[in-house]
């Protein structure tokens, strides 16, 4: 079973307009972390923003965050004031337990911003 | 500073052909290091990672293998590659547990 699922293949927004990226995710651990990652067209993986399963508040940083939806298992990311520049593929990942780890990506959500 | 470091950036190769690429880590000591590998317009595919010297364990069954001589430095190799090995092959390491994977700038294969 697909552990990170994201459905949406691609998004469009308008500049200066805030979108919404959908992440929902499959685990039985109780100890988990959740992240999001950017990846423009040259192809490197910038990491966005983290949230543990134990975080109380959504994650936030800057114009990023994090909708933490525990018992519905999703953690979209939700970006504001969209940017030119925020074009790009966004990655969730999973990362499950203490300790080791080890980080399991959804397929991704490619994001373009018109002007 | 803590840098990760991966080349080449591209490459061509023919099919059967060995293949070697390198990640070295720099600011570190005993990363936990990892291969990805991402088909065209695909997700990441977790290949192999490693908890230390020696210590390798693979996710996927496959033409590839992994080596980690020293500390900081984990390769990916091939004797023979074939066409389907074609693909962006990033190499990551992980620092703190709330801070997930920092990636290198990945390499592209092309098997022709």
């Amino acid at each position: 079973a697909q552990k990170i699922t994201q459905t949406q293949p691609g998004m469009f927004v308008q500049e200066k307009e805030a979108v919404t990226l959908d992440c929902t995710y499959d685990t039985s651990d109780p100890s988990y972390g959740l992240f999001w990652y950017k990846q423009p067209s040259s192809g490197e993986m910038i990491f966005l923003i983290y949230q543990g399963s134990y975080d109380q508040q959504n994650a936030t940083e800057g114009r990023y965050s994090l909708n933490f939806q525990k018992a519905r298992k999703s953690a979209n990311l939700v970006i504001s004031a969209s940017q030119l520049g925020d074009s790009a593929m966004y990655f969730c990942a999973m990362r499950e337990g203490l300790g080791f780890q080890k980080l399991v990506f959804g397929t991704g959500t490619r994001l373009l911003v018109s002007p | 500073s803590q840098t990760i470091h991966q080349w080449p950036a591209t490459l061509v190769q023919p099919v059967g052909s060995p293949l070697s690429l390198e990640c070295t880590v720099e600011g570190t000591s005993n990363p936990n290091l990892y291969w990805y590998r991402q088909a065209a317009g695909r997700g990441l595919q977790l290949l192999f990672y490693s908890v230390g010297i020696g210590q390798i364990s693979s996710e996927v069954p496959q033409n590839l293998s992994a080596s980690r001589p020293q500390d900081r430095q984990f390769i990916l190799s091939s004797k023979k590659l074939l066409l389907s090995d074609s693909g962006f092959y990033l190499c990551a390491w992980s620092v703190a547990p709330n801070y997930g994977y920092t990636f290198g700038s990945g390499t592209r294969l092309t098997v022709v």
